[in-house]
């Protein structure tokens, strides 16, 4: 199976702060890469898809790069309703993948 | 509007058996690939099954291969997970996930959760 680590596994924020989460996988993904929010007893939402694209609806403050091995997640001036958990997940691999999560919460 | 409902869950013993189900509502059922996530108490997401639109195509993720069987019924646009054999670590919230249309990978539509609960 592909292993998706992410770092860090928490990190506390202020509302305007940019925002960095990693996600690595354990081997080529190519850009099959999704990225996930998700709030305390709520179904997840899509952010990001294919690494890079964020999906509709999804406000232009959210952003992700990457290829291959290495992804990013980045919040340009976090507002009040982004603290939440995020999540990648990978594609390239028909048994799907999920990364650990990262908790964002107010610092 | 695209709506996924789910029912079923519960409480059951181990080495018990339990049906989920999520109904489709809102789109062309048979075109979407579904799948079933679960999220275990104050744990991260974990993919466990993906059903294509035709039933052709199944996975399992191996924590769950040969206990649980995903099907679905496109004349009652159902989606169903039994799930035999339980385990204490299959307790855990139950989301079933539409796949997005075309290549991409992707869930875009989820059902509300049901909890399943194994404990004797």
């Amino acid at each position: 199976d592909i292993q998706l680590t992410q770092s860090p596994s928490s990190l506390s924020a202020s509302v305007g702060d940019t925002v960095t989460i990693s996600c690595q996988a354990s081997q080529d993904i190519n850009n099959y890469l999704n990225w996930y929010q998700q709030k305390p007893g709520k179904a997840p939402k899509v952010l990001i898809y294919d690494a890079s694209n964020v999906e509709t609806g999804v406000p232009s403050r959210f952003s992700g790069s990457g290829s291959g091995t290495d992804f990013t997640l980045t919040i340009s001036g976090l507002q009040p309703e982004d603290f939440a958990t995020y999540y990648c997940q990978q594609y390239e691999s028909p048994l799907l993948t999920f990364g650990p999560g990262t908790k964002v919460d107010v610092k | 509007e695209v709506q996924l409902v789910q029912s079923g869950g519960g409480l059951a013993q181990p080495g018990g058996s339990l049906r989920l189900s999520c109904v489709g509502s809102g789109f062309t059922f048979i075109s979407y690939g579904m799948n079933w996530v679960r999220q275990a108490p104050g744990e991260g997401l974990e993919w466990i099954s993906y059903i294509s639109g035709d039933s052709d195509t199944i996975f399992y993720a191996d924590s769950v291969k040969g206990r649980f069987t995903i099907s679905r019924d496109n004349a009652k646009n159902s989606l169903s997970l039994q799930m035999n054999r339980l385990r204490d670590d299959d307790t855990a919230v139950y989301y079933c996930a539409r796949r997005v249309f075309g290549f991409n990978y992707y869930f875009d539509s989820w059902g509300q959760g049901t909890l399943v609960a194994v404990s004797s």
